[in-house]
């Protein structure tokens, strides 16, 4: 089956500078990667996510980047805000087969005033 | 929050008892999953379902239970808890994209 790994489990970063959170995954037929984000004590929500047919998506200070040779995804955020402070989680799937989706283990950002 | 509650939003029960929890959805949405989350783990898959009485196992289904009699609704059930079950838990639906969208969680205490 699928496995996903998620790197760095935590991260620290002051207000404006960016943040980098990496993901692999091991199937090559996984083509969906959506990326969540979880504030404390409340459900993910979904803030961006690619498909396997574009290599870059941007949503104004989020970015996601796909490279599907190294099988690994990458979300990028810029201008850290300290409302960003949350537990990221990467995901690998197939469009066509969405209850097959893993996760990876969450990044725990902190963004420092 | 796309139109997704569980029930109960707490529980605390004991070894060996059942319980069932419940997750609703009025978006009329083809696939509902059930996943648990632990600190450390992430998210995992329990069961998910792909249409009425279309059921399949996740990554960690041992110890659990579903059911899908309606669109709208699916159950999840400990038939004899344990303290390992100890976990919050997290409704998510889907369709037609493979967009999840999750409800607000159950969490659940097995003394």
């Amino acid at each position: 089956g699928e496995n996903v790994e998620q790197h760095p489990s935590t991260l620290s970063v002051q207000e404006g500078d960016s943040a980098v959170i990496k993901c692999t995954y091991s199937d090559s037929a996984s083509n969906y990667f959506p990326w969540y984000k979880q504030e404390l004590g409340k459900r993910p929500q979904l803030i961006i996510d690619i498909r396997s047919n574009v290599g870059e998506k941007k949503d104004q200070r989020i970015a996601v980047t796909l490279n599907k040779t190294a099988k690994h995804f990458s979300l990028h955020i810029t201008e850290t805000q300290p409302e960003d402070s949350a537990v990221y989680f990467c995901a690998a799937s197939s469009v066509t087969n969405a209850g097959k989706s893993t996760f990876g283990d969450g990044t725990t950002l902190t963004v420092k005033p | 929050d796309a139109g997704i509650t569980q029930s109960p939003r707490h529980k605390v029960t004991e070894t060996g008892t059942p319980v069932t929890l419940r997750c609703h959805q009025t978006e009329n949405h083809r696939y509902m999953y059930w996943y648990r989350q632990d600190p450390g783990h992430g998210l995992r898959l329990i069961h998910y379902s792909y249409g009425v009485k279309d059921t399949d196992k996740g990554e960690v289904s041992d110890g659990y239970s579903v059911s899908r009699s309606k669109t709208e609704d699916f159950l999840l059930t400990l038939e004899s808890a344990t303290s390992s079950q100890t976990s919050v838990y997290f409704c998510a639906i889907s369709g037609p994209g493979p967009e999840q969208f999750f409800g607000p969680g159950t969490r659940l205490t097995v003394l």
